[in-house]
């Protein structure tokens, strides 16, 4: 089982729609887990972090099930500046600090 | 506030010629800093890490190297490259530590195209 495991996609979404996707993680002693942003030929940028009580900025909700072991990104009334591919992170795995990126999902927002 | 550079933006390189990639961060001290690669349509590969001036670790087995020559100086090298070494080469760094509350800040990387 991959470390971080994530839907591809492509998502096609409406424009003010709500959208969802989740993200497995396969180390149960996960410590910390993050959503990062990646535009077309661009560096990952860190979106939200993810608690485990689960939290919201703005428009973007982040859930935490430890049973499972699964996160999950909800966008609500998502914008056209919303399309790009959003990672996975969990601490866990090798390196300082050891985070773990998934491949990330795919995202289209369409007018 | 803290700022990571990465230089060049892209690169175009034949099949056998060295290479050198740099980053640099400001703002901080004694950051650990990482070496990521992102091959088309894959996920993010880390290389490299690095705790603190010459001390590298290495992730994966391949032709490629790291030094860290300065406390905010990462670099990545080879001696020869192989086209299987095109990518998008990503730097980062982390407070030692931290990376669990704040995650990782990624240089703009470096498009490397090998010919």
């Amino acid at each position: 089982r991959k470390e971080v495991e994530q839907d591809p996609g492509p998502f096609n979404v409406p424009e003010g729609a709500t959208v969802a996707f989740n993200c497995t993680y396969s180390n149960s002693a996960s410590q910390s887990f993050f959503w990062y942003r990646q535009d077309c030929r661009k560096e990952p940028k860190l979106l939200m972090s993810v608690y485990s009580s689960g939290n919201e900025d703005g428009r973007f909700t982040a859930q935490l099930n430890r049973a499972s072991q699964y996160i999950s990104l909800l966008i609500r009334d998502s914008k056209l500046s919303d399309s790009a591919t959003y990672l996975c992170v969990v601490k866990g795995g090798g390196g300082a600090d050891g985070l773990t990126f998934g491949k990330g999902t795919h995202l289209i927002i369409q007018p | 506030s803290q700022t990571i550079h990465q230089w060049p933006a892209t690169l175009v390189q034949p099949v056998g010629s060295p290479l050198s990639l740099e980053c640099t961060v400001e703002g901080t001290s004694n950051p650990n800093l990482y070496w990521y690669r992102q091959a088309a349509g894959r996920g993010l590969q880390l290389l490299f890490y690095s705790v603190g001036i010459g001390q590298i670790s290495s992730e994966v087995p391949q032709n490629l190297s790291a030094s860290r020559p300065q406390d905010r100086q990462f670099i990545l090298s080879s001696k020869k490259l192989l086209l299987s070494d095109s990518g998008f080469y990503l730097c980062a760094w982390s407070r030692p530590s931290q990376a669990i509350f704040y995650g990782y800040t990624f240089g703009s990387g470096t498009r490397l195209t090998i010919v």
